[in-house]
């Protein structure tokens, strides 16, 4: 089946750390975008690709990092300079071609700094 | 800037009514708008798009319609398992999408 698969599904980090967040589709899209969500807010974004080798900062981005080394994966490194990392954190891809546009989004990491 | 709000945040209906919800966005270069749902703990899942004002869609019970700068959503006869939290999002002409917090819909059986 195509999709989105994102790991861990949770995750624990101690302050201080970095961690990377995986992503990876299998649907041949072109564009990759991650979002972190709080409780109770919408979706804000952080960073996003359109193509390969290539990517934008988005709303938020500042104490974040990406790679889009290969079409598939999309990896989100959360650096010790977030200040606020403890969230929920999705990923998404969309075909970038024409007007149609609706985003798959994967089923997210939840991400705990103790 | 670029923003998206919902109303009502929260709605309650008997099982079988009808529930309404809406949005309105403020988007530079705005593309299309897009309604999502997400369950607890779960991605959002793509539900419709909408390109132009004045577009309606429906699909199965869910009926939306675009309106300049805004767009309603409603469905019909409410089931329990319809309960979930419902987004619209407005994207751009540069691929970006502008979420709003949502509508958290609990459906009273």
């Amino acid at each position: 089946d195509g999709g989105i698969t994102q790991s861990p599904k949770y995750l624990f980090r101690k302050e201080g750390q970095n961690v990377t967040l995986s992503c990876e589709q299998n649907l041949n899209h072109d564009a990759m975008y991650w979002y972190r969500q709080d409780p109770g807010q919408g979706l804000r974004l952080i960073y996003y690709s359109q193509i390969v080798n290539d990517f934008q900062k988005g709303d938020i981005a500042e104490g974040y990092s990406v790679s889009r080394e290969k079409k598939e994966s999309f990896p989100l490194t959360v650096t010790s300079a977030q200040k606020n990392p403890t969230a929920f954190y999705l990923c998404a891809s969309t075909r970038s071609a024409g007007g149609y546009n609706e985003q798959f989004f994967g089923p997210g990491t939840r991400l705990t700094v103790l | 800037e670029n923003q998206v709000e919902h109303s009502p945040h929260f709605l309650g209906p008997q099982q079988g009514d009808v529930a309404s919800m809406s949005c309105t966005y403020s988007v530079s270069r705005f593309n299309n708008l897009q309604w999502y749902r997400q369950n607890t703990g779960m991605g959002p899942k793509h539900l419709l798009s909408m390109y132009s004002a004045g577009y309606e869609k429906q699909k199965g019970r869910l009926n939306a319609t675009l309106l300049k700068n805004g767009s309603s959503l409603y469905i019909t006869a409410v089931q329990p398992e319809d309960s979930a939290t419902y987004f619209c999002a407005a994207s751009n002409t540069g691929n970006q999408f502008y979420f709003g917090t949502g509508t958290s819909l609990t459906v009273i059986p």
